[in-house]
């Protein structure tokens, strides 16, 4: 069946350590998104990219960083310069159109917290 | 800058009534209009898309509608079931419809 994965489900992270969150795709879509969501509230949008190798910054890029190497995959690293990165964070994709008239698929999302 | 607001937080039914969610934004100017649903701890699952030429659209028990005049949509659920409870989250692209603005979501909750 075709989705979208993301592993692991939990993470924890120690002070001043970088973590990647892994997202992989079978849908054939070209576009990919990160989204944060903290308790209580709706999804920002962290990093998204249309293509490979070409990414834009979201909302809230401060303290991440992308790589899309692979049409399929779009893994996200949380750096130690993101001070407050406890969240669960999705990822989604879409097929790339003009008018936007997909919707998105999402992955079940990881929640990362600081030990 | 396009702002999407869900009023209320929560709502609590029992089970059987119809009910409305509602959601708005602020820029008319919009491709489409998307309704999830995100059971706790996992992601979202698309319900509908409105495309900007429509005014509704069905799946189901399910009923979207989009005013863009009004900045409003509002989706009705027909016959709740304690099945249906989840938060349910409405979002409207912007620059060039690849980026989705999202509301806070209402969580339903369906009592048996």
């Amino acid at each position: 069946d075709g989705g979208i994965t993301q592993s692991p489900k939990y993470l924890f992270r120690k002070e001043g350590q970088n973590v990647t969150l892994s997202c992989e795709q079978n849908l054939n879509h070209d576009a990919m998104y990160w989204y944060r969501q903290d308790p209580g509230q709706g999804l920002r949008l962290i990093y998204y990219s249309q293509i490979v190798n070409d990414f834009q910054k979201g909302d809230i890029a401060e303290g991440y960083s992308v790589s899309r190497e692979k049409k399929e995959s779009f893994p996200l690293t949380v750096t130690s310069a993101q001070k407050n990165p406890t969240a669960f964070y999705l990822c989604a994709s879409n097929y790339r159109t003009g008018g936007g008239n997909q919707p998105q698929h999402f992955g079940d999302g990881t929640r990362l917290s600081i030990l | 800058k396009q702002e999407v607001t869900q009023i209320p937080a929560a709502l609590s039914v029992p089970e059987g009534e119809n009910l409305v969610l509602n959601c708005s934004f602020t820029d008319s100017a919009i491709y489409n209009l998307q309704w999830f649903r995100q059971d706790p701890g996992k992601g979202l699952t698309s319900l509908l898309l409105i495309q900007s030429s429509q005014r509704e659209q069905t799946s189901g028990r399910l009923n979207a509608s989009l005013d863009k005049s009004s900045g409003r949509s509002t989706l009705y659920i027909a016959a709740s079931q304690p099945g249906d409870s989840a938060t349910y989250l409405c979002a409207a692209p912007i620059q060039g419809a690849q980026k989705l603005v999202f509301g806070q979501g209402t969580r339903l909750t369906i009592n048996p």
